[in-house]
């Protein structure tokens, strides 16, 4: 298994302004992805962030809107740009860990944002 | 992968065992089985995952169809602290596609 932290825990932006989320974890991992979780929803992945390369992005997510680096094996950061209140959602980062016969994932505990 | 449906809520009185059902009618052949659930306020942790064969372990049996068209999750004595949304996902590779999940509530 694998720790995970993400910075901040939590915050309250305003409008227009951004705000950059780090994740952080104890051992060396190829793929890390980063999750959008809207109030009282699922799971909604964002973009695939591998080591070396661009980030790939779901639909209806875009690199202007949610930049993210992946400058080593072990941290990634995820930007929310010009925040409007709808981007209001937990944000979480996940490293893949391979198993004997499949892919897992270990989720950091969140990144809770406000925009006002 | 495959999409798939959970009921939205189950209620299970403590200490007794809970089944929560997940339909990937659409799975393929290579997808996995996977369920994760989240605890309040923190990130989604896994539980078990399967491909065709039941699987057991330390937290939880996962029993699939012979068809794998839908799979079960049984925590055999649910205990406060099992209270969550549980997700099932069905995938082939590392990118996992959340459902809406099934919210369970422990009775004392």
């Amino acid at each position: 298994s694998a720790v995970i932290s993400q910075k901040p825990s939590r915050d309250i932006c305003q409008r227009g302004t951004s705000l950059t989320i780090q994740c952080q974890v104890d051992s060396q991992v190829t793929m890390m992805f980063w999750y959008r979780q809207q109030p009282g929803q699922s799971l909604t992945l964002i973009a695939t962030a591998n080591q070396g390369s661009e980030a790939t992005y779901e639909s209806g997510f875009v690199i202007d809107k949610f930049p993210i680096s992946r400058p080593n094996l072990t941290f990634s950061t995820l930007t929310v740009s010009n925040m409007s209140p709808e981007d209001s959602s937990i944000y979480l980062c996940s490293v893949e860990a391979v198993g004997d016969d499949s892919y897992e994932q270990y989720f950091g505990p969140g990144t809770r944002l406000t925009v006002t | 992968d495959a999409k798939t449906t959970q009921p939205n809520s189950m209620e299970s009185n403590e200490e007794e065992p809970v089944h929560l059902p997940c339909n990937h009618s659409t799975i393929s052949g290579t997808d996995y089985i996977h369920w994760y659930r989240q605890l309040p306020s923190q990130g989604p942790e896994y539980v078990i995952h399967g491909l065709t064969s039941n699987v057991n372990n330390r937290m939880a049996s996962l029993a699939i169809a012979e068809d794998r068209k839908s799979s079960t999750l049984i925590l055999h004595r649910a205990t406060l602290r099992d209270a969550a949304v549980y997700y099932c996902t069905a995938n082939t590779g590392n990118q996992f596609y959340f459902g809406t999940g099934t919210s369970l509530t422990v009775i004392p």
